[in-house]
């Protein structure tokens, strides 16, 4: 059962524009949700965070807003570099609280010059 | 500089061999992962262990075994039982602390192993 969806297996983007990358759960007792970002055979990187409590987190060009009525959340990536290019993962604790984290498939995003 | 480090980058092991795939880490952090990555999928836990002299499995756990004598080290054993071992293997770690920040996991840049 995946708890942690990421429908959309690629996204390709123009150099500038925003990059929306969505996630889907299905547990609603998830309290943190983090998204990495993985390179070709390197381990991914921590990216950016957000808590239950919040609906919006930003840093940089990058900003994370949850949904929690709707259990989606998703990154926004403006402007769109592409040095962007990587494979997106989203995560969240599987039980709640300090507990090993669940991963979405992943996306992967392309950011075209 | 502190980091998580694992070793070899590539792995190659002839079919009904064990491997053992290292992973040591100098962030201090109570916490460590392994996990496997297949294309087209995302990262499947195989063990993990919160503190020195304890481990759990995690989602898939059979043909895998590991040891968790030192804080800085949590190698992982792929046996001949592991029935598709070829995959790329990273570890990661946490501070396991309390908090939520204790969840951000670092990882290493992990070891593709290929099973000729």
């Amino acid at each position: 059962d995946q708890q942690v969806k990421q429908n959309s297996p690629s996204l390709s983007v123009q150099e500038g524009r925003i990059s929306i990358l969505n996630c889907d759960y299905t547990n609603s007792m998830f309290d943190y949700f983090l998204w990495y970002k993985k390179y070709p055979a390197e381990g991914p990187t921590f990216l950016i965070s957000i808590s239950s409590i919040k609906d919006k987190n930003e840093d940089g060009r990058f900003t994370v807003f949850l949904n929690k009525s709707a259990k989606h959340l998703s990154l926004h990536i403006v402007p769109s570099q592409p040095g962007d290019s990587a494979v997106y993962f989203c995560a969240a604790p599987r039980g709640g609280g300090n507990t090993p984290l669940v991963f979405g498939k992943g996306t992967r995003l392309s950011v075209i010059a | 500089d502190g980091g998580i480090t694992q070793s070899p980058k590539y792995l190659f092991r002839k079919e009904g061999q064990n491997v053992t795939l290292s992973c040591e880490q100098n962030l201090n952090h109570d916490a460590m992962y392994w996990y496997r990555q297949d294309p087209g999928q995302g990262l499947r836990l195989i063990y993990y262990s919160q503190i020195v002299n304890d481990f759990q499995k995690g989602d898939i756990a059979e043909g895998y075994s590991v040891s968790r004598e030192k804080k800085e080290s949590f190698p992982l054993t792929v046996t001949s039982a592991q029935k598709n071992p070829t995959a790329f293997y990273l570890c990661a770690s946490s501070t396991g602390g309390p908090g939520l920040a204790g969840n951000e996991q670092f990882f290493g840049p992990g070891t593709r192993l290929t099973v000729l």
